[in-house]
């Protein structure tokens, strides 16, 4: 597609549940970033991916976090038994090389646990 | 915790006037960036400063950098409503596993342009 794509864009959990966020980054794109943007704040870095490997998962909150991109395209974060804290806007972003600057957002997928 | 700090935290102002927002970081960057998220969106990049740059001008848009101070400053000229959004700092830290470009942002500037 023509731009990073998010799925769902809203999501209502209930505490305990597990949730699964996907992301579609551009097409071609070697990185890829998640991000988590509490309300008011900046983003804070979660994990990154080169091609199908992570080689960053310093910003991952708990051990309830998981990421993967099997293919090295379609990226997917998944938050196992889901707390209020996780409650957030959790941001997809990707890049055409392994360096640079210029990171592509997604419209984030907005996560509402109760 | 987040690297960058904006100033002011929020900022109201009329259609056509001029605004400034200032972004300070603590470590050294290889580059500092500004975005803009209008509300329920992703972010949008505006412009990129290397560090070894000092001003740089895109459009109504113009960067400053002061690596000595650690301090950035975007300026929107003759603003507009459309312009109406958060704008967002973010640096790329100096370091082996930043070298790939891990960004931190700092918690953004809100602005409000009334027509």
């Amino acid at each position: 597609g023509a731009g990073v794509s998010q799925s769902p864009r809203y999501k209502v959990a209930k505490r305990g549940q597990d949730v699964a966020l996907r992301c579609d980054p551009i097409s071609g794109h070697v990185s890829l970033f998640w991000y988590q943007q509490a309300l008011g704040q900046g983003p804070e870095f979660l994990t990154y991916f080169q091609n199908e490997a992570q080689l960053d998962k310093s910003g991952l909150p708990s051990d309830r976090f998981f990421a993967e991109r099997p293919e090295g395209s379609v990226s997917t974060l998944k938050i196992q038994r889901t707390q209020q804290e996780d409650s957030a806007v959790y941001l997809c972003a990707s890049r055409p090389g392994r360096s640079g600057n210029t990171i592509y957002f997604g419209e984030g997928s907005w996560l509402t646990v109760v | 915790s987040q690297q960058g700090e904006e100033d002011p935290q929020a900022l109201s102002i009329q259609e056509g006037e001029n605004a400034t927002m200032n972004c300070s970081y603590k470590t050294s960057i290889n580059n500092l960036q500004w975005y803009r998220q209008n509300s329920g969106r992703g972010l949008v990049h505006l412009i990129l400063i290397r560090s070894n740059e000092r001003e740089k001008h895109s459009g109504r848009l113009r960067v400053t950098l002061d690596t000595s101070k650690k301090s950035s400053s975007l300026l929107i000229t003759a603003s507009r409503a459309a312009d109406t959004a958060s704008y967002f700092c973010a640096t790329d830290g100096v370091g082996t596993t930043d070298s790939w470009g891990k960004f931190q942002f700092g918690a953004g500037t809100q602005v409000v342009v009334t027509p």
